[in-house]
């Protein structure tokens, strides 16, 4: 399973866009970039996909460059709710691997 | 609709004690797995099965750890005569998908196990 590399920790305001980074070099051909949300006493809850290029859902972009070594989260106008862990996810099967992910913590 | 759910929310055990968790996942969905998250920490796999066969539990941390689920839908994950280091958050998920592909994995609320 490729390993990934994520910030501990973030603080932003309401308003403001917040994007996470995720390192993840020894991605192989088959694997998959997943970003999951977990607030607390609650189970983890999938954001968004991709494989390449830009994806965009209803909550969130995910931006992976072409050399899919790297891929950033982003989520427009964070509001109070989104405070939460974020965690970035790599493989190509069901075997989720989370690492501890990055707190998210937005401030009014 | 429905999502998935567990029992109990919270598990207190006495060491050495047996206990069983119980996951219901959405209905119609094939795949079933097994995290375990210690605090701090995110979820580790323990386990999976497609509809009742149970094709990978190669994250089970010990032989005192055992899963089942008899008829495809309903599981159970049992810890027999549990240890302090079981103490953790045991979350469920379920998925529609049969195969071997990142799937979207739908998450339980989990059992908090504390072990005294």
């Amino acid at each position: 399973l490729a390993k990934t590399t994520q910030p501990i920790s973030m603080d932003s305001y309401e308003g403001q866009e917040v994007n996470i980074t995720c390192s993840h070099n020894n991605i192989a051909t088959n694997d998959y970039i997943t970003w999951y949300q977990q607030f607390p006493s609650q189970g983890p809850r999938f954001i968004i996909q991709g494989y390449k290029t830009k994806v965009t859902n209803e909550v969130a972009s995910l931006f992976i460059p072409a050399d899919r070594k790297s891929s950033t989260l982003s989520l427009p106008r964070v509001s109070l709710s989104d405070t939460a862990v974020y965690y970035c996810l790599v493989g190509g099967d069901y075997k989720l691997s989370f690492g501890a992910g990055t707190t998210v913590t937005v401030r009014a | 609709g429905a999502g998935v759910s567990q029992s109990p929310r919270y598990k207190v055990a006495k060491r050495g004690q047996d206990v069983a968790l119980r996951c219901d996942p959405i209905s119609g969905h094939v795949s079933l797995f097994w995290y375990q998250q210690a605090l701090g920490q995110g979820p580790e796999f323990l386990t999976y099965f497609q509809n009742e066969a149970q094709l990978d539990k190669s994250g089970l941390p010990s032989d005192r750890f055992f899963a089942e689920r008899p008829e495809g839908s309903v599981s159970t994950l049992k810890i027999q005569r549990t240890q302090q280091e079981d103490s953790a958050v045991y979350l469920c998920a379920s998925s529609l998908e049969t195969s071997f592909s990142p799937d979207t994995q739908y998450f339980g609320p989990g059992t908090r196990l504390t072990v005294l």
